[in-house]
């Protein structure tokens, strides 16, 4: 069964940084593009970044381009997510979530983990 | 306001049929570029029910499908249950900027 968990969340002044990690299981990880997700408080989903199965290719939102880095251990089947400069605004519960065809990389994303959540507050 | 725009509630009947849109631009659906679909219960993660416009993932049932035109995609429900009561998401990519992945702003389904 493939699982994913999220782990890393909490509360974070201004300004602060932040690693997350998603663990995976039950799938070839490395075969697979990996993407976080995040969702704020009443509003909707948000496609954060996204990484290639290799490493390789990585991709941003606007919104966090410069401040967060994606990354991915495949020897380790983790995937990370560093975030700097964090605002009230990168507040949301962070998901982590796998494509659905090995080897591509076009955000099907079939398999979420329960979230992760991370607040920016003073 | 998302680059992809869906109504904020549908509502509908125990076995009737409902239809979500998802409008979006000559940068991301009318590219084109594929759309996804995707059901949120609150409280549990995100599921994946329609990719590529029209096609279904191993389990999800054939009351769910997905269709795209032009600048638009629709998922369409039949047979309703209550059990669809939930958010609805749409999801493809904007080749705007340096270009990502974006979701529409969803859409509550009631079942009455």
């Amino acid at each position: 069964e493939v699982q994913l968990l999220e782990s890393g969340g909490g509360l974070v002044q201004p300004g602060g940084s932040l690693r997350l990690s998603c663990g995976t299981f039950g799938f070839t990880f490395s075969s697979y593009a990996m993407h976080w997700v995040r969702q704020a408080p009443g509003k909707g989903l948000e496609w954060v970044s996204g990484i290639s199965n290799s490493g390789a290719i990585t991709y941003y939102a606007d919104s966090v381009k410069g401040r967060f880095t994606i990354s991915r251990d495949n020897s380790k089947n983790t995937l990370f997510l560093q975030m700097s400069s964090l605002s009230a605004e990168d507040t949301a519960l962070y998901y982590c979530a796998k494509d659905l065809r090995p080897g591509r990389n076009y955000a099907e994303l079939d398999c979420w983990g329960q979230g992760t959540q991370v607040t920016v507050s003073s | 306001q998302s680059v992809l725009t869906q109504p904020p509630s549908v509502s509908g009947a125990p076995g009737q049929r409902v239809t979500i849109s998802c409008t979006g631009s000559n940068s991301n659906i009318g590219a084109p570029y594929d759309v996804q679909w995707y059901r949120r219960i609150p409280g549990t993660a995100p599921k994946l029910l329609i990719y590529a416009n029209t096609n279904r993932p191993s389990g999800v049932p054939d009351r769910f499908s997905g269709s795209r035109s032009g600048t638009s995609a629709s998922l369409a429900i039949t047979g309703l249950q209550a059990e669809d009561e939930a958010d609805y998401f749409c999801q493809s990519w904007d080749k705007k900027l340096s270009g990502s992945w974006v979701f529409g702003g969803g859409t509550t389904l009631t079942v009455l």
